[in-house]
């Protein structure tokens, strides 16, 4: 019964590569959102997505940020040309249905710019 | 534009006393109320939560207070426990027209000294 698994949990990029961060979701739950902790902040949402759709993407920057949910397989968020202000800890987090936000978040991934 | 406020980045207490980590917020729309708590390197699990139409939610050691004229919540930890010492994130939801994106303070560091 495992929970929401997140890989890598550590990334370094240097400044122009891509990063790509993964998120399995709970057995059973059809509904991944990802949030983004920068040092010192509290989390802040970034993308609400159900199987194939992106339903609510109000929170990614307009550039560089992309996320998917493909029918096989993780979630994924991708990162093009990284800059050093990318770095954060990227937390997923899951749940069966839509409900009043109690989520199950996975440990996070931590990317670092170099 | 910080819709929850956690204005405490820390608080320390005595084992057996009581914890109360505080949270205000701006929006008036919000209908639920959370808490999350994080231990380092780990990612945030759900604590506890209240509906707007209530004033008090309580779970064993842990109980929640709503004061919506007031536009403030509070946790209070009783009796508080040195395995209670994390990260405590105050959270919304429901402002936007979706339960799905959780709005986070920024968090509260409680540590419960033996």
């Amino acid at each position: 019964n495992a929970g929401v698994m997140q890989n890598p949990r550590h990334l370094v990029r240097r400044r122009g590569q891509e990063a790509r961060l993964r998120c399995s979701p709970m057995k059973g739950h059809s509904h991944v959102y990802w949030y983004r902790q920068l040092p010192e902040e509290g989390l802040k949402f970034m993308v609400y997505l159900q199987k194939e759709n992106i339903i609510d993407e109000s929170g990614m920057p307009k550039e560089r940020f992309s996320a998917e949910f493909p029918k096989e397989g993780p979630s994924i968020l991708r990162i093009q040309q990284v800059v050093r202000g990318d770095s954060a800890a990227y937390f997923c987090a899951s749940s069966p249905r839509l409900n009043t936000g109690e989520l199950f978040f996975g440990e996070g991934s931590r990317l670092t710019v170099l | 534009d910080q819709q929850v406020k956690q204005n405490s980045p820390s608080l320390s207490v005595q084992e057996g006393r009581i914890s109360i980590l505080n949270c205000d917020y701006t929006n008036s729309m919000f209908d639920y109320f959370l808490w999350y708590k994080k231990y380092p390197a780990e990612g945030p699990t759900f604590l506890i939560s209240i509906s707007s139409i209530k004033d008090k939610n309580e779970d064993g050691r842990f109980t929640v207070f709503l004061n919506k004229s007031a536009k403030h919540l509070s946790l209070h930890i009783v009796p508080s426990q040195p395995g209670d010492s994390a990260v405590y994130f105050c959270a919304a939801s429901g402002a936007q027209g979706g339960s799905e994106k959780l709005v986070f303070g920024k968090g509260t560091k409680l540590t419960v000294n033996p």
